[in-house]
């Protein structure tokens, strides 16, 4: 399968600072790409969804000017957290998806996801 | 909205047996892709099996195997000869066939041990 890199892998901020996470498709253009967040025993939760060149369209809930995405690109897209804290601490988890659409074979392709603490 | 739903929070199998994780969704469509994901403690989301909801043959990748049932909106996954490397967390999954606003839709997960 295709491979979609994060950096950094883990991260460790101070209260009120912002932290950029970057999320890569290395060997295919990304057409979409999306972000998840995954706190410890649950399950991944969509927060937005990004169209290369588009404005990112956020989950209800998910509050768009603290998690800034821009998806520049057709092989990066960023996930700031704007003035994090220690809430904010999760795993989130980049994917991308060469096409616009779900039809068949465009699957979507996992990063290995970033550890953010914090303090 | 879909929703998928797992029951099974946790679940043990001897090494070389058989197991069998349970998944059920809701959706008004007729017509949309279903998934496994394992998410070993490396965190890494991996693609174990995806089903058409249009064919009604069962997906199959070696040991890993499903049981669609569309009209009971159940998708099962069967691993057979358990191995120690198939601990790890399984998540069912749901996506709408086309459009734009396909994306996927997990379920909370299985964890899954593998004992010897």
């Amino acid at each position: 399968g295709a491979v979609v890199s994060q950096h950094p892998s883990w991260v460790i901020c101070k209260s009120g600072t912002s932290v950029k996470i970057e999320c890569r498709s290395l060997d295919f253009q990304a057409t979409t790409m999306f972000w998840y967040r995954q706190f410890p025993k649950q399950s991944l939760m969509l927060m937005a969804t990004s169209n290369e060149g588009s404005k990112a369209t956020y989950e209800q809930g998910v509050e768009k000017d603290k998690f800034l995405i821009n998806h520049a690109s057709l092989t990066l897209s960023t996930l700031t957290v704007t003035s994090a804290h220690p809430e904010d601490s999760s795993f989130y988890i980049c994917s991308a998806r060469a096409g616009l659409a779900g039809g068949p074979g465009n699957e979507q392709f996992f990063g290995p996801g970033t550890r953010l603490t914090v303090l | 909205a879909q929703t998928v739903t797992q029951s099974q929070p946790e679940m043990s199998v001897q090494e070389a047996e058989t197991v069998t994780l349970s998944c059920t969704y809701d959706t008004s469509e007729s017509d949309y892709y279903l998934f496994w994901y394992k998410q070993p403690p490396s965190r890494q989301m991996i693609l174990v099996i995806r089903q058409e909801a249009y064919k009604q043959q069962n997906a199959t990748e070696n040991r890993f195997s499903v049981n669609f049932q569309k009209a009971a909106k159940s998708f099962s996954l069967k691993i057979s000869d358990s191995q120690l490397g198939d601990a790890a967390m399984y998540f069912c999954a749901y996506r709408t066939y086309t459009g734009t606003a396909s994306k996927l839709t997990f379920g909370t997960g299985t964890r899954l041990q593998v004992t010897l």
